[in-house]
């Protein structure tokens, strides 16, 4: 049941851009993306519900394709603060709190 | 300042012997959950609680326990630990969307 995210990891340098993928071999409710800097607690950037929504803030958006059962993280001229391992955390209905599932992660470092 | 707080932060302990894992948080979130961190598996569920006297087995139950006898707090127990236990633990609160997480705590079991 555990999400499968795409690519594992990934290098840039600052300001190209990244796609990190996420998809579930079940229907999703919604999906949260997260990010984890090395030695510190997964924070959390966004939330994406049922309905094909697309969200974002600053440079950082997300899109949730719920036909497919997948959300896409999108970093748009990325810089060195965004290095760190994001991981999509999948909900399978609106019974809040059962079945919430994380991503194994997907490593990105920014290089100057 | 919202937060999460876990003790202790770092544990080595050694087969067998008893421990507890503190998490407390000053949110008012009904919603309380332990996940163990391992390189390669993301984050993976232990426990979850959905209010008061109420918890749930997540993922990877075997080997824990927990309780929720206050709103703030939801301690982790470790019975009988056993070297599969060593892992990076997370406690995380929320309502209904973003969670929160402690600090972690690092235990090793030798």
């Amino acid at each position: 049941q555990q999400p499968v995210q795409s690519p594992q990891a990934v290098i840039l340098r600052e300001g190209e851009d990244a796609v990190i993928n996420c998809s579930s071999s079940k229907a999703l409710y919604s999906v949260h993306w997260y990010r984890q800097k090395h030695g510190e607690a997964p924070v959390f950037l966004m939330i994406l519900l049922k309905g094909g929504e697309q969200k974002g803030h600053d440079k950082i958006s997300a899109s949730f394709n719920e036909k497919k059962q997948q959300s896409s993280l999108y970093l748009t001229a990325s810089q060195l603060s965004y290095s760190g391992t994001y991981f999509c955390g999948t909900e399978f209905s609106d019974n809040y709190g059962q079945n919430f599932v994380f991503g194994p992660g997907t490593r990105l470092s920014v290089l100057p | 300042e919202a937060q999460v707080t876990q003790n202790p932060r770092y544990l080595i302990t050694v087969t067998g012997k008893k421990l507890t894992v503190t998490c407390s948080q000053n949110m008012n979130h009904e919603y309380m959950s332990w996940y163990r961190q391992d390189p390669g598996l993301g984050l993976r569920q232990i426990y979850y609680s959905m209010n008061v006297e109420v918890t749930d087995k997540g993922d990877v139950p075997e080997g824990y326990k927990v309780s929720r006898k206050e709103k703030r707090n939801f301690p982790l127990i470790l019975e009988s630990p056993s070297p599969n236990q060593t892992s990076l633990y997370f406690c995380a609160s929320s309502k209904r969307d973003r969670k929160f997480f402690g600090p972690g705590t690092r235990l090793t079991v030798l």
